[in-house]
């Protein structure tokens, strides 16, 4: 049982140029998130998805990209990577089915914009 | 205002030590409420949901104060292995099964 999956796991760009951010869920949960974490912001949402072709922006969406073709998969893009975009990224899915609301995370993907 | 805030710490105790956290939050329409565990440089894991009436688990206890918009959590008997950062979680009235997160409390216990 794979879970959810993220990659690449460490990643260093240089200033604009484009990055995309995999993540992979195998449990078919419906609902889909990314976030970045940076110290003394904690967990911040990018972008969230209810179902497959339907996203919609979190707190901090400027400079990404989502898509979400298939349930299982939902790719972060930075179209032009900045310096202040060096962050860990984490991508989390639930299911609107599940108790509480418990999203369950990605390990993370550590992203440096030099 | 930070729609949940936390002391981020760090609470360095002793094992065995008995330690609470407690957080904030901004809107009193929050539906649903959890603590989660951050280890180091992991991703975060749920721990337990806070219900209106208190809820234990083992040694971990959660309450939730609606009128104060606070939430806490208690560790008994603190071990090593609760080294962590803890953080507070707030489910919005909007849905879609959004979180919003605190900046977490982190926890270190020494021997």
């Amino acid at each position: 049982d794979a879970g959810i999956t993220q990659s690449p796991r460490y990643k260093i760009t240089e200033t604009g140029r484009q990055v995309t951010l995999m993540c992979h869920q195998t449990w078919s949960h419906s609902y889909m998130f990314w976030y970045r974490q940076d110290l003394g912001h904690g967990l911040r949402l990018i972008y969230y998805s209810a179902a497959a072709d339907i996203t919609d922006k979190g707190e901090v969406p400027d400079g990404y990209v989502v898509s979400r073709s298939k349930t299982e998969n939902f790719p972060l893009t930075l179209e032009s990577a900045t310096r202040s975009q060096t962050s860990v990224y984490f991508c989390a899915s639930s299911d609107k089915r599940g108790k509480y609301n418990e999203q369950f995370f990605g390990p993370g993907t550590r992203l440096t914009v030099l | 205002r930070k729609e949940v805030e936390q002391d981020p710490g760090p609470f360095n105790v002793p094992e065995g030590a008995t330690v609470a956290f407690n957080c904030t939050y901004s809107n009193s329409a929050s539906q649903s409420f959890f603590w989660y565990r951050q280890d180091c440089r992991k991703e975060p894991k749920l721990l337990m949901s806070v219900y209106s009436s208190g809820n234990e688990d083992g040694r971990f206890t959660a309450q939730l104060n609606r009128a104060s918009q606070y939430i806490s959590l208690l560790i008994r008997d603190s071990k090593l292995s609760d080294s962590a950062t803890y953080l507070c979680v707030v489910s919005p009235p909007s849905g879609y099964n959004k979180l919003i997160f605190g900046a977490g409390t982190r926890l270190a216990v020494h021997p």
